[in-house]
């Protein structure tokens, strides 16, 4: 357990609908991730973020942002949703140490954009 | 850019019997690691499996083990005594040393377990 929440897990929304999803850290990892898994394509990067305030694209980051003021949260913002974007949502950390550099995974949230 | 691929979309084995799932990678870069994750129906992403390019060595976890083949830039995953528990998809991913350590998956092995 690499103590990860992420929030929510299940929900719908309707196009042109502003979304966020938080993960949630306990651990102080400086490193954090979004992921976004769809048939086909494994999971893609969406955004990560390096430390509090420091944040980059992945490959696919149209259409989302992302912010962290704090160490323990990082924010998936979807500013209008479409139904391009419905998937299920990772947030992950990295953990090095004994981890060896290991990247851990949340429980997903699934979102159904109708 | 480093790129993963997984050329079996779908794998199936006899339970108790030896299975290996294919992954291929690209990269420029000498130092790296690789791993391989389990995501069983309830779509949690496990950790099965670590390598370090620097190592000769396979790695190998209880049942798990791996292939690394640094020239051919090949790195399977041998499941032996397979079990019902062991059907998932499965997901080769990279990683690099160097940079935002951000990981780089293949599309997914999806393993049947047939009694």
């Amino acid at each position: 357990d690499a103590g990860i929440t992420q929030s929510p897990r299940h929900k719908v929304t309707e196009t042109g609908t502003p979304v966020t999803l938080r993960c949630h850290q306990t651990e102080n990892h400086r490193y954090m991730y979004w992921y976004r898994q769809d048939p086909g394509h494994g999971l893609r990067l969406i955004h990560y973020s390096y430390g509090v305030k420091d944040t980059d694209k992945g490959e696919v980051s149209d259409g989302y942002s992302v912010s962290r003021s704090k160490t323990e949260d990082f924010l998936l913002t979807l500013e209008s949703a479409t139904s391009s974007q419905t998937s299920v949502y990772f947030c992950a950390i990295s953990a090095g140490g004994f981890s060896g550099n290991t990247i851990y995974f949340g429980e997903g949230s699934w979102l159904t954009v109708v | 850019a480093q790129t993963v691929t997984q050329s079996q979309p779908e794998m199936s084995v006899q339970e108790a019997e030896t299975v290996t799932l294919s992954c291929t990678y690209d990269t420029s870069e000498s130092d790296y690691y690789l791993f391989w994750y389990k995501q069983p129906p309830s779509r949690q992403m496990i950790l099965v499996i670590r390598q370090e390019a620097y190592k000769q060595q396979n790695a190998t976890e209880n049942r798990f083990s791996v292939n690394f083949q640094k020239a051919a830039k090949s790195f399977s995953l041998k499941i032996s005594d397979s079990q019902l528990g062991d059907a998932a998809m499965y997901f080769c991913a990279y990683r690099s040393a160097y940079g935002n350590e951000k990981l780089t998956f293949g599309t997914g092995t999806r393993l049947t377990i047939i009694p």
